[in-house]
């Protein structure tokens, strides 16, 4: 079965700081990553996937394989970052379009 | 601007009562997720269909939810009777299955259920 951890519920970081949201994932097929955004009280969004290989409003985030991981990353926080972030997983194989997410990411970013 | 929108926004009801949400999923699409959001267990997946067939529905409390596609257009999801428990945000998405293109969200529909 697959399976997305995110680790923090919370990460609150001050504005210009690093930033890093964890996500790992279980999964014994070739998988699609994903991190989606909710800014408040709206849909989610996707933020960015894996096989783009892009960097989006600053936020960056490497499939790595060995350690089944795909965190996200900016190096300078800004306020407009604080949202929730959800890493999600999908089954890239014939069959399946099935996105399992994490329970999320709350980022709040202080000015 | 393509969306998937559903209706209501918002839906405070009494225990016991039917809730039913709506899903317009976007033309040409031919798969529609449904998704509770939650506090405490984050997105959880209730219902996925393809071309209006159900695929899976094992996240759905199967004694008091259902969920259909009745024609393309349009996805319902009913509860009955509603619990305070079910009160969370329901999302509904779509995307197609077969051109790489990711899930696009409705703005969902938060439910009280007091």
């Amino acid at each position: 079965a697959q399976r997305v951890t995110q680790p923090e519920k919370l990460l609150s970081v001050f504005k210009g700081a690093p930033v890093e949201l964890k996500c790992n994932y279980s999964y014994s097929g070739s998988p699609e990553l994903f991190w989606y955004v909710q800014y408040s009280r709206q849909r989610l969004q996707l933020l960015l996937r894996h096989i783009s290989r892009e960097s989006i409003k600053g936020f960056t985030a490497d499939l790595n394989k060995g350690e089944t991981s795909f965190h996200l990353k900016k190096p300078f926080a800004q306020e407009e970052d604080s949202a929730m972030y959800y890493c999600a997983l999908r089954d890239s194989g014939a069959g399946s379009y099935q996105l399992t997410f994490g329970k999320g990411t709350k980022l709040s970013v202080i000015p | 601007d393509a969306r998937v929108t559903q209706t209501p926004r918002h839906k405070v009801t009494e225990m016991g009562q039917e809730v039913t949400m709506r899903c317009q999923p976007i033309l040409g699409h031919n798969t529609v997720f449904w998704y509770r959001q939650t506090m405490m267990q984050g997105l959880e997946l209730l219902a996925y269909f393809r071309n209006r067939a159900p695929l899976d529905d094992s996240g759905m409390p199967k004694d008091r939810f259902s969920a259909e596609m009745p024609d393309a257009t349009l996805a319902t999801l009913k509860i009955q009777p509603s619990e305070p428990r079910d009160s969370a945000v329901y999302f509904c998405a779509s995307g197609f299955q077969g051109r790489n293109t990711e899930a696009f969200f409705g703005q969902g529909t938060r439910l009280t259920v007091v």
